[in-house]
């Protein structure tokens, strides 16, 4: 069955200090897989996506996102965070064939310090 | 000019009660999604419509009824409101239902069954 897993709950960081999120899937083939930030009692904002191509892919508000075939991983990055970051992050995937449906991990949750 | 909007955003009610949740799309977007996030955050598709037909029904009870008069609403109508419906629902839209197609998403309506 195809599922994302998010390991870390809860992630504090400084600011100013690099930052990554980490985000492993279970799929037979390669998803089509997707990044969104949830910023408290918002909806939920795409910062990228990755559905071929160069591996590395880059998103809004500074992130990135690399994917990894062979580790099926798909971690999210960015070099400096910005207190405005603090949010939580889900990581998700969507199969093919299945009504475009997306499936997501558990969820980041990242608390930055002044 | 809001993209995906929902109505109301917040919605406190008794149990036994029916209530619906509205939601609009303005993007001209052919595919339209509901997803509940429940309290620790988990976010689970619950169904989706193209062009008015509906394409997933993932599992959920009967009380839960969608409708789509036009391809820009989705409406959902929940009957016999229990305790365990308490959560954040989501609607999304995307231009189609497959590939990497962006979902994209409301502010969300909380609801409270008391």
């Amino acid at each position: 069955a195809q599922s994302v897993t998010q390991p870390d709950i809860h992630i504090t960081v400084s600011e100013g200090a690099s930052l990554e999120l980490r985000c492993n899937y279970s799929y037979g083939a390669t998803p089509y897989l997707f990044w969104y930030v949830q910023s408290p009692g918002q909806g939920l904002q795409l910062l990228l996506k990755y559905f071929s191509g160069d591996t590395l892919v880059q998103g809004i508000k500074g992130f990135e996102a690399e994917f990894k075939r062979s580790q099926s991983s798909f971690n999210l990055r960015k070099p400096s965070v910005h207190w405005s970051d603090a949010a939580e992050y889900f990581c998700a995937l969507r199969a093919y064939n299945q009504g475009g449906k997306l499936i997501f991990g558990q969820g980041t949750e990242l608390s930055v310090k002044p | 000019d809001t993209a995906v909007s929902q109505t109301p955003k917040y919605l406190v009610t008794q149990m036994g009660n029916d209530k619906s949740i509205k939601c609009e799309q303005n993007l001209g977007h052919d595919t339209m999604y509901w997803y509940k996030q429940d309290s620790k955050k988990f976010l689970k598709i619950m169904f989706s419509y193209n062009n008015k037909e509906l394409i997933i029904n993932e599992t959920v009870p009967n009380r839960f009824s969608p409708k789509s008069p036009d391809k820009a609403h989705l409406n959902l109508h929940i009957n016999s409101l229990e305790l365990g419906d308490s959560a954040v629902y989501f609607c999304a839209s995307s231009q189609g239902g497959q590939g990497g197609d962006t979902q994209y998403f409301g502010p969300g309506t909380r609801l409270t069954v008391l």
